[in-house]
């Protein structure tokens, strides 16, 4: 099986703008997951999403939003960069309550 | 508050020797148990999965599981420097929607 894939793979964004960032879990799985990682920093949860309804929800600011579609795609959005939004952002997708597996990530610039 | 707690480290071990990983959580109603591998740089890469008590091997991994000490622990054997990463473990909370709850991770360095 293919793994999950995550477009682009970096990004360069400056202040006030909008990204969208996209991911594509392993057939079969249902929910995906999203994550935010700096360096040196562990693992902070931002959403999941389960038959494209939102399941779980990190504690970010509604800057950070997310979708999922009927195939299970998924994206998420971040309106009006701020420079500490750059990070490494990553997505998983699973089948329910199993373990998650990664794509390789969106390394997310903001200038 | 759920939470899973592991040494940040850097933990350093000989090429060669055993490192031992632990990672504590407290939620008691916890069902699976996940040990990931980061590279840095990288995304996380599953590499073991525990959902009963007691140990399950996988090469020269092993993880070790008790519940009633809400306590799970990965030990690699014959440790390689290509093991040095980051090694993060997650929880499964059924009572939480199913939502992985993440360790810190602990920084392994394998000292050739």
């Amino acid at each position: 099986k293919a793994g999950v894939t995550q477009t682009p793979r970096y990004l360069i964004k400056t202040r006030g703008q909008q990204v969208t960032l996209s991911c594509s879990p392993i057939s079969g799985h249902r929910s995906v997951s999203w994550y935010q990682q700096t360096p040196g920093q562990g693992l902070q949860f931002l959403f999941e999403y389960f038959s494209e309804t939102q399941r779980n929800k990190g504690n970010f600011p509604g800057r950070f939003s997310g979708r999922q579609f009927s195939n299970s795609r998924s994206e998420m959005n971040v309106s009006t960069l701020e420079l500490g939004d750059s990070a490494l952002y990553l997505c998983a997708s699973s089948l329910e309550s199993a373990a998650q597996y990664f794509g390789p990530g969106t390394r997310l610039t903001v200038l | 508050q759920k939470e899973v707690e592991q040494n940040s480290g850097p933990l350093s071990v000989p090429e060669g020797a055993i490192a031992s990983l632990n990672c504590t959580y407290s939620d008691r109603v916890s069902q699976s148990f996940f040990w990931y591998r980061q590279y840095s740089g990288k995304s996380p890469e599953l590499i073991m999965s525990i959902y009963s008590n007691g140990d399950k091997e996988d090469g020269r991994f092993t993880a070790q599981l008790n519940k009633a000490s809400q306590y799970v622990s990965l030990l690699i054997r014959d440790s390689q420097p290509s093991d040095s990463a980051t090694y993060l473990c997650a929880v499964n909370v059924e009572d939480s929607n199913y939502q992985l709850i993440w360790g810190a991770g602990t920084k392994l360095i394998i000292k050739p």
